[in-house]
């Protein structure tokens, strides 16, 4: 299957300080991404979808200018969080849309980015 | 919007034993399902995943069934291996690729 990284795996951070993380598909271009937060024992939560050479668009209750999303490539997306804080200590996943050798989709996810804000 | 209901929430089952994990979905422009095994820390894995216009679909030792009438979807793992010990993620994606995901299932598989 395709595959989908993630750096850092790991940050820790002071609260007001800002954060990027990176998503690569090494082996495909992806058009499309997505980042998810999972909290622990929860599920994943949609937090944005990230289109190359577009705006990202956000889900419900998610604020765009804390969570900066950049889709500069076809293969790199970054999401900033700025100005942190500890109730955004969370599991950061992202995901990358790949068509494979036909018309249907399938999302493979990045090994997520552990922040933990101090 | 989409809106994935996932039982059971915790599922303990004997090695050998069959383990079925079943999901409920909401809206009827869904047509994508899959499902992801994610083990503590570590990212989801596709592990199998079904399209509307299939009814069943059979990978080994996993299974994964679909009634788009009813809008649910259930996940078999027959034969089940301490290795499957794993918390299960059903979710239900449509035309704008966006997935909602149920809550999960933490599986436990008892040698």
């Amino acid at each position: 299957g395709a595959v989908v990284s993630q750096h850092p795996s790991w940050v820790i951070c002071k609260s007001g300080t800002s954060v990027k993380i990176e998503c690569r598909s090494l082996d495909f271009q992806a058009t499309t991404m997505f980042w998810y937060r999972q909290f622990p024992k929860q599920s994943l939560m949609l937090m944005a979808t990230s289109n190359e050479g577009s705006k990202a668009t956000y889900e419900q209750g998610v604020e765009k200018d804390k969570f900066l999303i950049n889709h500069a490539s076809l293969t790199l997306s970054t999401l900033t969080v700025t100005s942190a804080h500890p109730e955004d200590s969370s599991f950061y996943i992202c995901s990358a849309l790949s068509w494979g050798s036909g018309t249907q989709e399938t999302q493979y996810f990045g090994p997520g980015t552990r922040l933990l804000v101090l | 919007g989409e809106n994935v209901e996932q039982h059971p929430s915790t599922l303990s089952v004997q090695e050998g034993d069959s383990a079925v994990i079943k999901c409920t979905y909401s809206d009827s422009a869904s047509n994508y399902f899959p499902w992801y095994k994610q083990e503590l820390g570590k990212r989801p894995q596709l592990i199998i995943d079904i399209r509307s216009n299939v009814g069943e679909k059979k990978d080994q030792r996993i299974a994964v069934t679909l009634n788009k009438t009813a809008k649910h979807f259930s996940l078999h793992i027959t034969e089940t291996q301490p290795e499957d010990s794993a918390v299960y993620f059903c979710a239900a994606g449509g035309s704008n690729y966006k997935l909602t995901f149920g809550k999960g299932t933490l599986l436990t598989v008892n040698p």
